[in-house]
């Protein structure tokens, strides 16, 4: 049973940097084939991709966002970390993390989502 | 990168219509695209990958259809379940995107 999980500040402000974890279970980053993308949703409005990456550590970025993002995994903790520098007031969005069907690109497992608000 | 133009946004409809989304791409995905339902406060869920492959679970009302740059959801026959926002994406290429969805409403 796949589930994900995303923890993070829900406030902060304008040209902070923000950090989001997803603790997941069920599968591992370690296995070939796998990986985790971060998706956004600011309120009312339709998704965006952010970002994902593989079990074997290759990433890709949405090219509108891709200075400001960072993303890791930790194999370990079962763990993958998104970073967003410079936040801004329409980065406010539910920030979502989401299983990979690999090879394909489609998100078949989803976290609950988590609210950051970018406010000062 | 691929935009997509997801139509209507907004559909009104009675339980026990069929009612179709439309979702075109400014240009060739083959049949990489998935589509999602997403009810208020939630998370999406997967309804259809591969353009029509129903995942696991989702009941047989829904089906998908298209390949090339032209895709359609169709729902057979409305549940008081089925109103909710759903999406197109595309996952033939980075970077991913998503259609603006669509709002089905209870008319």
């Amino acid at each position: 049973q796949i589930t994900l999980k995303e923890s993070g500040p829900t406030l902060v402000k304008p040209t902070q940097t923000l950090t989001l974890t997803c603790t997941f279970s069920g599968f591992s980053l370690s296995t070939s084939g796998v990986g985790v993308g971060w998706i956004r949703q600011p309120p009312g409005k339709a998704l965006e991709w952010l970002a994902l990456i593989y079990w074997n550590d290759d990433k890709r970025y949405s090219p509108s966002l891709k200075s400001r993002l960072t993303i890791t995994k930790d194999t370990s903790k079962n763990q993958v970390v998104l970073t967003m520098t410079n936040m801004d007031p329409v980065d406010t969005a539910t920030y979502y993390c989401a299983h990979v069907a690999a090879p394909w690109g489609y998100f078949d497992y989803w976290g609950q989502g988590t609210l950051v608000t970018v406010s000062s | 990168a691929i935009w997509m133009t997801q139509s209507p946004s907004l559909l009104s409809a009675s339980t026990g219509d069929r009612v179709t989304i439309s979702c075109r791409m400014s240009q060739g995905i083959s049949s990489y695209l998935a589509w999602y339902q997403q009810k208020p406060g939630k998370a999406p869920e997967l309804l259809i990958y591969a353009a029509s492959t129903l995942q696991s679970g989702v009941p047989s009302r829904f089906s998908g259809s298209g390949s090339g740059t032209d895709f359609t959801l169709t729902i057979s026959c409305l549940q008081s379940e089925d109103f909710a926002t759903y999406y197109c994406q595309q996952y033939y290429s980075f970077p991913y995107t998503f259609g603006q969805g669509t709002k089905l409403e209870i008319k």
